[in-house]
């Protein structure tokens, strides 16, 4: 079975301050993909960054980056410089590099950035 | 290119009735799959459609039944709605296994 758990259900931060994002999953598969996912307050789940379990390096986007841990089972994602349009509901994402696409998500994280 | 779409945005139904809710995917998506998201949870997969086939399904009973089209578009099924079924439908294309999968904004559906 999989599994993934954001234990953060919801974080505050002052505008410019950075931020983390916790994901850690639990799977049998010893080939997987990884996302994050953006929801804002409309609902659409914006895709950010998909990770391949064999490549372990840190990517960075901008002020987005996420660190993948194989070791410890975790994918965190880390916001640089936080901005007001970074307010939204995150998503980490777990999925099996064979059979169908069945994403398996996370319960979220309310990330809220006070002006 | 458009992305994916879906219709309607919100709705209402009663408890008992059937409900269709429909996806067009994004151009050159063979792909699509459906999620129920219930409020303050994360989406739950409930089926996918490749090639107009089903390609898998979630813990999700019969009643939600879903059909692709020759087009690729999609719609979903559900029969004898119940209060829980109220929820955010998303539906996600994409252009087939290992490629990343695109959301529309969903369909919101409240059972009275």
């Amino acid at each position: 079975a999989q599994k993934v758990t954001q234990a953060q259900t919801e974080i505050s931060v002052v505008e410019k301050e950075d931020v983390t994002l916790d994901c850690v999953y639990e799977t049998r598969d010893t080939t997987y993909y990884l996302f994050w996912y953006k929801q804002p307050p409309s609902g659409e789940l914006v895709f950010l960054i998909r990770r391949n379990s064999f490549d372990e390096q840190n990517e960075i986007s901008g002020r987005y980056s996420w660190n993948f841990q194989k070791s410890t089972s975790s994918f965190n994602f880390t916001i640089t410089a936080s901005q007001v349009v970074d307010s939204a509901v995150y998503f980490c994402a777990l999925r099996p590099n064979f059979g169908n696409e069945k994403l398996t998500f996370g319960t979220g994280t309310r990330l809220t950035i006070i002006p | 290119e458009t992305g994916v779409t879906q219709s309607p945005t919100h709705l209402i139904k009663t408890r008992g009735q059937q409900v269709t809710l429909r996806c067009s995917s994004q151009s050159g998506h063979n792909t699509v799959s459906w999620y129920q998201q219930a409020l303050g949870q994360g989406p739950q997969f409930i089926f996918q459609y490749y090639r107009e086939e089903e390609n898998g399904r979630g813990n999700f009973p019969p009643r939600f039944s879903g059909l692709q089209f020759p087009n690729y578009s999609s719609e979903l099924n559900v029969n004898a709605l119940e209060l829980d079924d109220s929820a955010l439908y998303l539906c996600a294309s994409s252009r087939g296994p290992g490629t990343e999968a695109f959301f529309g904004q969903g369909t919101r559906l409240t059972v009275v």
